[in-house]
């Protein structure tokens, strides 16, 4: 089993859709990251985050440690937001940076 | 734009060659990794520098290496290359400890 989860593995929406994309871990982590990498290969990290929740522009991130779960959200949906979304982890047993990284969410939003 | 710079974009050699790739960390930045994307592994934590040593190793193959000069910018070798080692390499930077990566465009490295 993978230590990093995310569901659904593809996901279609329709433009104006609000969109969520979970990930679940499987160790203790020190922090979690959200990147999205575009279809030309290139990775923009989203957000990192530790506890609660953060927001950017129409993206909202949110954890729970306890649960062990993390969800991305995008309000407004728009074709642009079409990319892979990744959820990575870094344990808080590794070293400090190297990330584990889940399969990645595929994300095609319709006009 | 991340700041951090990865040269070439594109590389296409032949089994048993040797490359190297070239990665110019953010501006500051004293960490780099090195991560490799495959199509059936997904990403992948190769190596960490932080000041121009080795800090951490992930999922490195002995043909690989890798080191950052004094300049803080960062090297990856790849050597005896077989067909596997087809994939996107990604450098990204940070300023150290938990702190934020900034990603590179990746190199595209493709065995004939």
């Amino acid at each position: 089993k993978n230590e990093v989860e995310q569901s659904p593995q593809n996901l279609t929406a329709q433009e104006g859709e609000f969109i969520t994309i979970n990930c679940s871990y499987s160790v203790g982590i020190s922090a979690l990251h959200w990147l999205q990498q575009h279809p030309g290969g290139g990775i923009v990290s989203l957000f990192m985050l530790s506890s609660g929740k953060k927001k950017h522009g129409r993206l909202i991130a949110t954890i729970n440690i306890q649960e062990k779960h993390s969800s991305l959200h995008i309000t407004a949906s728009h074709p642009r937001d079409s990319a892979v979304y990744i959820c990575a982890v870094r344990s808080e047993r590794g070293s400090q940076g190297n990330l584990i990284f889940g399969k990645g969410t595929k994300l095609s939003v319709k006009p | 734009d991340s700041g951090v710079t990865q040269t070439p974009k594109h590389l296409i050699t032949a089994t048993g060659q040797r490359v190297t790739l070239r990665c110019s960390p953010r501006s500051g930045d004293l960490s780099v990794y090195w991560y490799q994307q495959s199509l059936d592994q997904g990403l992948q934590f190769l190596i960490q520098y932080y000041n121009g040593e080795e800090r951490a190793k992930g999922n490195i193959l002995e043909r690989f290496s890798a080191q950052q000069f004094p300049d803080l910018h960062s090297e990856l070798n790849l050597s005896s290359l077989e067909l596997g080692d087809s994939a996107l390499y990604f450098c990204a930077s940070s300023l150290g400890g938990f702190q934020p990566q900034h990603f590179g465009d990746g190199t595209r490295l493709s065995i004939l």
